[in-house]
């Protein structure tokens, strides 16, 4: 199976800051990886599919890149509603796997 | 517009079994596939299973972790997705949710989530 490592596992933030995410497979995976967003209580919301494009309706202020093994989803300018626990994904061979998530919370 | 509705939620004993629904609207239900997800309390998010579209013959995928004992169906009459549990255990406890996939534009290659159901907890408990 390909382990999905994230890190930092939490993340402290103010608002109108830009953070960013780190996201590693332990096997090259092309650019197939996602990102997902979830707020306590809620379903996850898909945010990005191979690793830079933005799902339908995302604002431009998510953006993810990387290649192979290293990834990464940056957002700027956080807004409130920004802070929630990101997961990225991997989609190149099954099992499907995720990461461990990162919890962003407010400073 | 898109909707996922679960149901078929609730406590079970260990060993006992449950069957999930999702309930599919505003799209072309035969054309995505279609994936299970669940998260225990306080956990990350882990893939249960998929199953293909009409084009690919519905063909399905599962985790390790539940291979053997759960089964993904869809009924296409009902638009619906269904998850038999059975032979649970207490480590299956979780809140499953049903999530759609679309083809990934960009590669043509892989499928990815878009639209998510609200989850439906599952407490397997004496």
């Amino acid at each position: 199976d390909i382990q999905m490592t994230q890190s930092p596992s939490s993340l402290s933030a103010s608002v109108g800051d830009r953070v960013t995410i780190t996201c590693r497979a332990s096997q090259g995976i092309s650019n197939y990886l996602a990102w997902f967003q979830q707020k306590p209580g809620k379903a996850p919301e898909s945010l990005i599919y191979a690793a830079s494009t933005l799902q339908n309706g995302v604002p431009s202020k998510f953006s993810g890149s990387g290649s192979g093994t290293d990834f990464t989803l940056t957002i700027s300018s956080l807004q409130p509603e920004d802070f929630a626990t990101y997961y990225c994904q991997q989609y190149h061979s099954y099992p499907i796997t995720f990461g461990q998530g990162t919890r962003l919370e407010i400073k | 517009e898109v909707q996922l509705v679960e149901s078929g939620g609730g406590l079970v004993q260990p060993g006992g079994s449950l069957r999930l629904s999702c309930a599919a609207s505003g799209f072309t239900f035969s054309d995505h596939y279609m994936d299970w997800v669940r998260q225990a309390p306080g956990k990350g998010l882990e893939w249960v299973g998929r199953t293909r579209n009409k084009a690919n013959s519905y063909t399905t995928e599962y985790a390790a972790s539940v291979k053997g004992r759960f089964t993904i169906s869809r009924d296409e009459s009902e638009n619906s997705l269904y998850l038999q549990m059975n032979s649970l255990k207490t480590e299956d406890t979780a809140v499953y949710y049903c999530a759609r996939s679309k083809k990934d534009s960009s590669s043509g290659y892989g499928w990815v989530f878009d639209y998510w159901g609200q989850g439906n907890l599952v407490t397997v408990s004496s």
